[in-house]
């Protein structure tokens, strides 16, 4: 299984929503990402955990919230967002979080999230 | 300043011609991968290349490593519509970064027309 799966596919919310996107990956990979990307851009990183123990926030806004339950399954919580948030929120998986070719990533197919 | 110098950005062309993608950057890397995002779907990792002056075949892509580990390129032959998506080279831990990071380059937007 070389899969990373995420859930929902597509989301809309107010402003005042609360809601959860959910990504699985079996491959026993030991770091987890999420990215956040606009139309026609790159991929810009948000989080990074490893052994499941956060090890990058990228300066993100607290409206994003990340939680590993555990080494398979990887959470980002959402609150009070704003339209400017729109964009497709990638998860991602890679062997390790250290250097080298154990970085490749793999990437879910992404949230496509919109805020009105 | 970009740290990964992508081009062109946007490249349209008809089915059957040849193309190349360039990724550049004044700084030295261990690795460096490419990645296609097709619309819709999150990025594949297409190759890493490691070694300087390494070049790997895929199928009708080429991915060339420069000698310094400094700048990389994609070349297509005989490009289909299939080939259409975004294109994107990334290095990992660049610039003394936090462990675990990807950079990626601005991106190429591939249209092959049939």
């Amino acid at each position: 299984d070389t899969e990373v799966t995420q859930t929902p596919k597509h989301l809309v919310m107010g402003m005042t929503n609360k809601k959860s996107l959910k990504c699985e990956q079996h491959m026993g990979h030991r770091a987890m990402y999420w990215y956040k990307q606009k139309a026609k851009k790159p991929p810009e990183l948000m989080f990074v955990y490893s052994y499941e123990k956060l090890s990058i926030n990228e300066s993100v806004p607290s409206r994003f919230s990340p939680e590993c339950p555990n080494s398979s399954l990887l959470n980002l919580h959402l609150h009070a967002l704003q339209p400017e948030d729109s964009a497709l929120y990638l998860c991602a998986s890679s062997q390790d979080g250290g250097r080298g070719l154990g970085t490749e990533a793999f990437f879910g197919q992404g949230t496509r999230l919109t805020v009105v | 300043t970009q740290l990964l110098e992508q081009s062109p950005q946007f490249l349209s062309i008809q089915e059957g011609e040849n193309l190349t993608v360039y990724c550049n950057s004044s700084s030295v890397f261990s690795s460096l991968q490419w990645y296609r995002q097709e619309p819709g779907e999150g990025p594949v990792l297409l190759v890493t290349v490691v070694t300087g002056g390494e070049v790997k075949k895929l199928k009708r892509l080429t991915f060339q490593f420069g000698d310094a580990r400094k700048d990389s390129s994609l070349h297509i032959t005989a490009a289909q519509p299939g080939d259409t998506g975004l294109y994107l080279c990334a290095v990992a831990n660049a610039g003394g970064t936090s462990y675990g990071k990807l950079t990626f380059g601005q991106g190429t937007i591939l249209t092959v027309h049939p």
